[in-house]
């Protein structure tokens, strides 16, 4: 079975600085999906970023970006120009390419932005 | 465009009591989940579903009972509630590549 691990609890950026939040994953699958979702404080979970395992490129979106190691498991979010609005807990999450149905989420990261 | 659509948000129930979660998407998804949101865990898969007709456990299933009679549609029951289930419940759906759309959940308390 596939496991996400996320190793900070919690992290803290100031504002309009770089902040990179850390994801590794296990799995035996060659072709997959990994995802992070942000979650503010309304508790709404808004996907932040897609990456496909078999693209080499990183994903970007804005000021958020991947860096996706698949060899060595890892699948960090670099949030660059930190803004108060990016405050919220973050969650990086696995999908296997086959079309399973189950998205495997790692425990999540509280990340805080000091003014 | 709605998206995905939950109800209730809120939600006090007695032990022993049963409820439906409500959960409607419009976006004509195949794949359909319920999460459940507890402090320190993450979310969890209760249920999902592949398709109208078709349903099956995930890694929370105890106490829970789904059915998908329409694409549309897939609600979660509560058949006996216990404090245990206590928690923030999500639904979410998707296509076969892509990212889970979420609802916005509904928290629900058992007293």
């Amino acid at each position: 079975a596939q496991t996400v691990t996320q190793s900070q609890p919690e992290m803290s950026v100031q504002e309009a600085e770089t902040v990179t939040l850390s994801c590794t994953y296990d799995t035996s699958e060659s072709d997959y999906y990994l995802f992070w979702y942000k979650q503010p404080p309304s508790r709404q979970m808004i996907l932040v970023i897609r990456q496909e395992a078999y693209k080499q490129q990183n994903a970007t979106e804005n000021r958020f970006s991947v860096n996706f190691q698949k060899a060595a498991k890892s699948f960090s979010l670099k949030i660059s120009d930190s803004q108060l609005g990016d405050a919220a807990m973050y969650f990086c999450a696995y999908r296997s390419f086959s079309g399973s149905e189950k998205l495997v989420f790692g425990k999540g990261t509280k990340l805080t932005v000091n003014p | 465009n709605a998206g995905v659509t939950q109800t209730p948000k809120f939600q006090v129930l007695k032990t022993g009591q049963s409820m439906t979660l409500q959960c409607a998407q419009d976006m004509n998804h195949e794949y359909m989940s319920w999460y459940r949101q507890d402090p320190g865990m993450g979310l969890r898969l209760i249920h999902y579903s592949v398709g109208a007709g078709i349903t099956d456990q995930g890694e929370v299933p105890n106490g829970y009972n789904v059915s998908r009679s329409t694409t549309e549609d897939f609600p979660l029951r509560l058949l006996s509630a216990a404090p245990s289930q206590t928690s923030v419940y999500f639904c979410a759906s998707s296509h076969s590549d892509g990212g889970y759309t979420f609802g916005s959940g509904t928290r629900l308390t058992v007293v």
